[in-house]
């Protein structure tokens, strides 16, 4: 079946620095890839689309100058969590779906902890 | 896509069926049912999706009413395992690869041993 592979499952980093987080679909190609982040006790709220070869699209109230997306392959989208802050801290999950015949497939999400 | 209300939260004894609901009352004639879960601290996981037959898989059985306006999740046989928050996402059928799904806010579902 379709596998998202997400990288990396936790990160601590400090104040003002940045962290890159990937989301690799193994075995299928992605033209489109999702970006959620999901607070405690809460549901997952969709911050961006991300799309193969050109400029993302963000959800209304996400800075895309913070939140830096890179979908330069068919495999492998970036999200890049720039002078990140502790409010920053939360849980990222990408997504990506192998066909309209396929279910949408989840990464294992990524903890981010700014401190 | 439809708006779908769930429980908060319901308790299942282990080893007995769970049975989730869901309200989507403004679902339209194109748009499919799906169900995933979440565990704690992972990505969510597909687990069933329908239109408007009952289905059913290795995992579970989706019971959707005959006017479409809800269904119910079915776990047979609940584990501690099993425990997690279900989400019922109501969307567009046929849709491309490019829209997203939208959560609500599910139900949590506890397992006691």
């Amino acid at each position: 079946g379709a596998v998202v592979s997400q990288h990396p499952s936790r990160v601590i980093c400090k104040s003002g620095t940045s962290v890159k987080i990937e989301c690799r679909s193994l075995d299928f190609q992605a033209t489109t890839m999702f970006w959620y982040r999901q607070f405690p006790k809460k549901s997952l709220m969709l911050m961006a689309t991300s799309n193969e070869g050109s400029k993302a699209t963000y959800e209304q109230g996400v800075e895309k100058d913070k939140f830096l997306i890179n979908h330069a392959s068919l495999t492998l989208s970036t999200l890049t969590v720039t002078s990140a802050h502790p409010e920053d801290s939360s849980f990222y999950i990408c997504s990506a779906r192998a066909g309209r015949n396929y279910g949408y497939t989840f990464g294992s999400g990524t903890r981010l902890t700014v401190v | 896509d439809a708006k779908t209300t769930q429980p908060p939260s319901m308790d299942c004894a282990e080893g007995r069926a769970a049975n989730l609901p869901c309200n989507h009352s403004t679902i339209s004639g194109n748009e499919y049912v799906y169900w995933y879960r979440q565990i704690h601290s992972q990505g969510p996981q597909y687990i069933i999706h329908g239109l408007k037959n009952n289905e059913t898989n290795e995992m579970a059985s989706l019971i959707i009413t005959e006017d479409r306006k809800s269904s119910t999740l079915i776990l047979p046989h609940a584990t501690l395992r099993d425990t997690a928050v279900y989400y019922c996402i109501v969307r567009v059928a046929g849709s491309g690869s490019a829209r997203q799904l939208t959560f609500g806010s599910g139900t949590q579902l506890t397992v006691l041993p």
